[in-house]
């Protein structure tokens, strides 16, 4: 069955420090691939996502995300944390070979001053 | 495009009692879908439609589960008795198309004593 995975159930950063969060997606075809966020007590908000136009995808405050083929991953990041990016984020992939968007077990972000 | 609605944004209930969550898609958007989220589990997807038709319901956990969507702006989910184990913020999403972005509504927080 196709996949993703969320390297980390947790990530910690300073404010201010690089952000990375880690999704690969098991697929032999390139999917769509989509970053989401979730604030406290709301609904999944759509971050950004990929569909081939180009492998590297900018969203809204501030993220982005590379595709990358070869290593089937589609990792996010973002060069200076805030504190407003608290938050759990969710990979997810569709397209072709996958039946419906499959979404990854998600990433907690905590962000400390 | 006032978003996905959903309501009530809480219920509690007890257990042996019917429970009915309600949610209103994005005008336009042909796809539906209810999830559960609970943090054992993470996020589930239960059922979802294609033009007010039920395509796949394999997430449905178990009878006591039923969902409808009697048209295109409206659809319910409900259990039937309540169990304390269904405890848990279920979400209804809509797009346009099967691997098109989700829009989450704010979710429905349901504790079951």
């Amino acid at each position: 069955a196709q996949s993703v995975t969320q390297l980390g159930s947790h990530v910690s950063v300073s404010e201010g420090a690089l952000v990375l969060l880690r999704c690969n997606y098991s697929s032999s075809v390139p999917p769509y691939l989509f970053w989401y966020v979730q604030y406290p007590n709301q609904g999944l908000q759509l971050l950004l996502k990929y569909t081939s136009a180009a492998t590297l995808v900018k969203g809204i405050n501030g993220f982005e995300a590379e595709f990358k083929k070869s290593e089937t991953s589609f990792h996010l990041t973002k060069p200076s944390a805030h504190m407003s990016d608290a938050a759990e984020y969710f990979c997810a992939a569709g397209g072709t070979g996958f039946q419906k968007l499959v979404f990854g077990t998600g990433t907690r972000l905590l962000v400390s001053p | 495009d006032a978003g996905v609605i959903q309501s009530p944004r809480h219920e509690v209930t007890e257990m042996g009692q019917e429970v009915t969550l309600r949610c209103k898609p994005i005008s336009g958007h042909d796809y539906l879908f209810w999830y559960r989220q609970t943090m054992m589990r993470g996020l589930e997807l239960l059922i979802y439609f294609n033009n007010n038709v039920p395509i796949d319901d394999s997430g449905m956990p178990e009878d006591r589960f039923s969902a409808k969507m009697p048209n295109a702006s409206f659809s319910t989910l409900k259990i039937q008795p309540s169990e304390p184990r269904d405890s848990a913020v279920y979400f209804c999403a809509s797009s346009r198309q099967i691997n098109s972005p989700l829009h989450f509504g704010n979710g429905t927080r349901l504790t079951v004593t």
